[in-house]
């Protein structure tokens, strides 16, 4: 069955203390690595979709990365405001529709 | 305006009951979703429709029925209400594929479901 690992479960950091979150996948043939951002009673919103191994992108302090078999978000000197948790999801070859999400990282960052 | 609107935010109900969660987008997508989020936060897709055909359905209970009158809208319908039923409900659209570009899914802010 494929799955979306996601670590740590849970991140707390000080404001300005960077750090990376982990995505590892087993989603058959994967096509495609989502990140979402998801604040406290909201829906996820999207952030970036990552296709291929070595591809990167950014916005403001985060920055995606992917490998072969995991993603990173990296996020650099963060603020309160990045306070969130962060989702990242699989999409498998046999289905252009279906996201296979993690658990997610529930990151605090303290002022 | 808000894109993916859902209705109702919070819905407490007793076992047994029917109830019906709805969800409208305007952002000119023709393609809906109903996620679940369990309180272990995993999201799971329960169904998609695709230009008002059903394109997903995972394994669901039949208590759960889902209908789409137009593509912009896509209602939940479930019967029986039971005790794990109570989770959070999330629609989403995206424009065809996900399959790259602006191609992604736009989530609703989820209708929270609490079965007594």
């Amino acid at each position: 069955e494929d799955q979306v690992t996601q670590s740590p479960e849970a991140l707390r950091l000080q404001e300005g203390e960077s750090s990376s979150l982990n995505c590892s996948y087993t989603v058959s043939g994967l096509r495609g690595l989502f990140w979402y951002r998801q604040d406290p009673g909201k829906g996820p919103e999207f952030l970036f979709t990552l296709y291929s191994a070595g591809e990167e992108k950014e916005k403001e302090r985060l920055k995606a990365t992917l490998t072969k078999k995991e993603s990173f978000l990296h996020i650099t000197a963060p603020k309160p405001e990045d306070s969130a948790t962060y989702l990242c999801a699989g999409r498998e070859a046999a289905s252009n529709y279906k996201l296979t999400f993690g658990k997610g990282t529930l990151l605090t960052v303290n002022p | 305006d808000t894109a993916v609107s859902q209705t109702p935010k919070y819905l407490v109900t007793q076992m047994g009951n029917d109830k019906s969660i709805k969800c409208e987008q305007n952002l000119g997508h023709d393609t809906m979703y109903w996620y679940k989020q369990d309180s272990k936060k995993f999201l799971k897709i329960m169904f998609s429709y695709n230009n008002k055909e059903l394109i997903i359905n995972e394994t669901v209970p039949n208590r759960f029925s889902p209908k789409s009158p137009d593509k912009a809208h896509l209602n939940l319908h479930i019967n029986s209400l039971e005790l794990g039923d109570s989770a959070v409900y999330f629609c989403a659209s995206s424009l065809g594929q996900l399959i790259g570009g602006a191609n992604v899914l736009t989530f609703g802010a989820g209708s929270r479901l609490t079965v007594l």
